[in-house]
């Protein structure tokens, strides 16, 4: 398997302007979850699926944020509008279905907002 | 929910010395413990875990952690470390659910 999928690697945007995050799970795998890294906040949850169904969104940091997982294999965080604070490294993983099973991390999609 | 504290922001060593990075988290009740490795420009990779049993948990790269839940800690332990262990390692917590909260993490420097 590949591994967790994420694309774009780099996106580099102006405030105002529609982001769109985009990840594949690793095949067979029940959870997805999408994370945030800063500096200063350190890796935050944002919001996790599990079988296509948003769970706990809790995180996620205002209504400019949205995501959604239309199929087991694909799902998408937007960003409308961004601003400069939403820069950041966007990670998504994905695991199976038990608590103790290892979450995988894609490579993350570094969001630079100007 | 789980808070995790990571005491140490940044750990310099010298290659082949050993290395303690420190984790404490915040609840008495059942918890999953996570050790994870970030790599410069990659996504984060898992290197130990502790769910039950013995309280003393290797990993991968002969890393190894230690379960004290008195002192409601997980710290993460290396005998000799290399240069390629050079970077960020969070520990993380999960009690219910399935998100895991992470520490702030702690960047490890091996220099020669």
């Amino acid at each position: 398997d590949a591994g967790v999928i994420q694309s774009p690697r780099h996106e580099v945007t102006e405030m105002g302007q529609e982001v769109t995050l985009r990840c594949k799970p690793i095949s067979g795998h029940d959870y997805l979850f999408w994370y945030r890294q800063t500096m200063m906040r350190g890796l935050e949850l944002l919001i996790y699926f599990n079988n296509n169904v948003p769970i706990d969104d809790s995180g996620m940091p205002e209504d400019r944020f949205s995501a959604k997982m239309p199929n087991a294999s694909f799902s998408t965080l937007k960003i409308q509008p961004s601003e400069p604070r939403d820069s950041a490294v966007y990670f998504c993983a994905s695991s199976l279905g038990t608590g103790w099973d290892e979450q995988f991390f894609g490579p993350g999609t570094r969001l630079t907002v100007l | 929910a789980q808070s995790v504290t990571q005491l140490d922001s940044q750990v310099p060593v010298f290659e082949e010395a050993p290395v303690e990075l420190r984790c404490n988290y915040s609840s008495s009740v059942s918890v999953y413990l996570f050790w994870y490795v970030q790599y410069p420009n990659q996504g984060l990779q898992l290197l130990l875990k502790y769910l039950s049993g013995s309280t003393l948990v290797k990993g991968i790269n002969g890393f190894e952690a230690e379960f004290n839940k008195s002192q409601t800690s997980f710290h993460l332990r290396k005998p000799s470390v290399h240069i390629s262990d050079t970077a960020e390692y969070f520990c993380a917590a999960r009690s219910s659910g399935y998100a895991l909260n992470f520490g702030k993490g702690t960047s490890l420097l091996v220099t020669p």
